[in-house]
């Protein structure tokens, strides 16, 4: 599975949309991008996943680029509950995931 | 369903002494992945089985680690003897292979392990 590089952190204002990056330039034509978020020390959850289309669901959008070398998860008004690290990872068909370190993300009120 | 369920959720044993952590996946779901996090490695891959069965196990540390699914609904992870570094939260998951990749994985709530 390709590696992927997300930002240690970031920081949102509450309300406002919340845009996370994650670079995977050495993804294949078959791996999917899923993004998974752990609040606090819960099991992660799943958030969302795409191939190359973009993706929208109830809880965020998630927009790959047309090369798929890169996508951003976006949660489109941060609310406190928001805070939390969150994972991309890119898989094929194996079914496991490698977690990188993601991104902790502390929304601010 | 109740989801993924661990026990216990918390365990603090001695140095050297075995220790047996539990999960029972969600019903029909036929894959199952160990997961070890500690704020220096963040989250490991153990192991994982299919149907039962352990399908990669290269994550498992050592060989005072083993896990073992002796039905679809129950899986143990075991530690002996246990050590101080084996300290972290331990996560089970599971996922259904109905829909193939797209299926998403359901974490349960971890064991928090301290070994003194």
């Amino acid at each position: 599975d390709a590696k992927t590089t997300q930002p240690p952190s970031m920081d949102c204002a509450e309300g406002r949309a919340a845009n996370l990056p994650c670079n995977h330039s050495t993804i294949s034509g078959n791996e999917y991008v899923y993004w998974y978020r752990q609040i606090h020390s819960q099991g992660p959850q799943y958030i969302i996943h795409g191939l190359k289309n973009n993706e929208t669901n109830e809880m965020a959008s998630l927009i790959i680029t047309e090369d798929r070398k890169s996508s951003t998860l976006i949660l489109p008004h941060a609310t406190l509950r928001d805070t939390a690290v969150y994972y991309c990872i890119a898989s094929s068909g194996t079914y496991k995931y490698i977690f990188g370190t993601g991104t902790r993300l502390k929304v601010l009120a | 369903d109740a989801g993924v369920i661990q026990s216990p959720r918390h365990e603090v044993t001695e140095m050297g002494q075995e220790v047996t952590l539990r999960c029972k996946p969600i019903s029909g779901h036929d894959y199952l992945f160990w997961y070890r996090q500690t704020m220096m490695r963040g989250l490991e891959l153990l192991i994982y089985f299919n149907n039962n069965v352990p399908i990669d196990d290269s994550g498992m540390p050592e060989d005072r680690f083993s896990a073992k699914m002796p039905n679809a609904s129950f899986s143990t992870l075991k530690i002996q003897p246990s050590e101080p570094r084996d300290s972290a939260v331990y996560f089970c998951a599971s996922r259904s292979s109905t829909g193939g990749a797209l299926t998403e994985a359901f974490f349960g709530q971890g064991t928090r392990l301290t070994v003194v």
